[in-house]
Parts: structure tokens; sequence; C-alpha cells
């Protein structure tokens, strides 16, 4: 059965770098079979798409946060990455990893999500 | 602000059939299929409905969905007490990203 456990500091200081994991166990991640994506919930707001990786290290961000963002995938570990530059206090949210409900593109929907994580910004 | 539009709440009683309306525009719901999630504070986002209307094994068809022009609707019939949750839609953009909606608040009286 799959599943996905994001892991990370739960505080990072302003200006600084957000680094996140998703591990993943009960699926292989260069199948192809998926899109792969990450996507946060400020306290209190809607869920927020950040961006997501196939497994051959395509990726596509959202465009607002573009410039701050790198994922890259470890197909020995079974595991993905978010990195996320500059962080200012409007980061603080929970993180989810997610998978995506096939391989059709960055457009499918997201059929397994972590639990989250949450990380806060504050010096 | 979110790019998609959900009213902030909704409630019904056990029973009731109730409906959660979602807008957006002609760079998302408009021209690409939508998604509803149900999200327990807490807990995994569950992924409810996808392409409009067509449901993941295991979602029970009290879940419907529908879409019309620009806006997309979910239906819950035969309201139960677990469906107390936040449900959100989602989109793609043609601007290049994942959309979502605000999140609706639904409470089971």
């Amino acid at each position: 059965q799959l599943r996905l456990q994001e892991s990370g500091p739960g505080l990072v200081k302003p200006s600084e770098t957000l680094s996140l994991t998703c591990d993943i166990s009960g699926d292989s991640i260069d199948t192809g079979s998926h899109y792969w994506a990450w996507i946060r919930q400020p306290p209190g707001k809607g869920l927020e798409w950040i961006g997501a990786i196939y497994y051959s290290g395509v990726t596509l961000y959202k465009p607002s946060l573009e410039t701050r963002l790198a994922m890259s995938v470890d197909s020995a570990k079974s595991q993905f990455t978010l990195k996320m530059s500059a962080v200012t206090v409007a980061d603080t949210a929970v993180y989810f990893c997610a998978r995506s409900i096939d391989n059709t593109g960055f457009s499918s929907p997201f059929e397994k999500w972590g639990q989250g994580t949450l990380v806060s910004v504050s010096s | 602000q979110s790019v998609l539009t959900q009213p902030p709440s909704a409630s019904g009683t056990p029973g009731q059939r109730v409906t959660i309306s979602c807008s957006g525009s002609r760079f998302n719901v408009g021209v690409n299929t939508v998604s509803w999630y149900q999200h327990l504070p807490g807990t995994a986002p569950r992924l409810l409905i996808y392409d409009n209307n067509r449901r993941p094994s295991g979602v029970p068809d009290r879940f419907s969905g529908s879409k019309s022009v620009d806006s997309a609707s979910l239906a819950i019939s035969g309201l139960q007490s677990e469906d107390e949750a936040d449900y959100y839609c989602a989109a793609w953009d043609d601007r290049l990203s994942v959309v979502f909606g605000g999140g609706t608040k639904l409470t089971v009286l």
C-alpha cells in the first residue's frame, strides 16, 4: 500500500532555505506512472500548489514561486525533495507531498497525499 | 485570494443533499477538468472526484461532481456526520499551474 511521508525541520529562519523530503513506500518513483507534487496550506488558509516533478527530473513550478524553488528525485532512495530559498513568514504552512493519479501531465489530479508537515518560519 | 471561488461554508442535516459550488474562468474551469478533495485538518487530503465527475475506487457514490461552462459543483447525498470536513475544488490553469478554491467548511447539523 502506498505511503507518503514528509520530513524536514519544523523551524526555519527568515532568508534561509527550507528543505523537505517525501519518502515513498509501496511504489517506485521511476516507473514513470505518476507525477510527484508539493502542496502547502498556510495556517487558516486554503491549499496552494507549489510544483511537481516527473521521474525524469522534469519540473514545473508555480510561476510566482519559481525563482525560489528546486525539486529533485532520488530513485535509489525512493524519495523526492523540495528546496525553497529566501523564505519569509509567509512561507509558514503545512507542506504536503502527493502523487498524481496518472502520468498524463502536470495537470493530473492528486490521488495520494502525505499527512503533511508543519514548517514555521521565524527568527 | 484563491483563483477558484467557493462558498466559505455549507451545512446540512443527516440524510440531506448538499451542494458546493466552484467558480473559475476561461483559463481553468472553463477549459479544463475539475477535481474535488475532502480534508479533515491534521490528516491527508482525499481525492473525491476527478475529471469533473469520476470517482476513484473506494469513494462512495453519495459523492458526485458536475461542471457547466466555468463553474463546477460537488454534491453529497445522504449526508453523514463523517462528511463534516473541508472541501476543495481544483483545476489546471492554462497559465501553467494547478489552482485550488479557497475551501468550503461543511457542517453536519
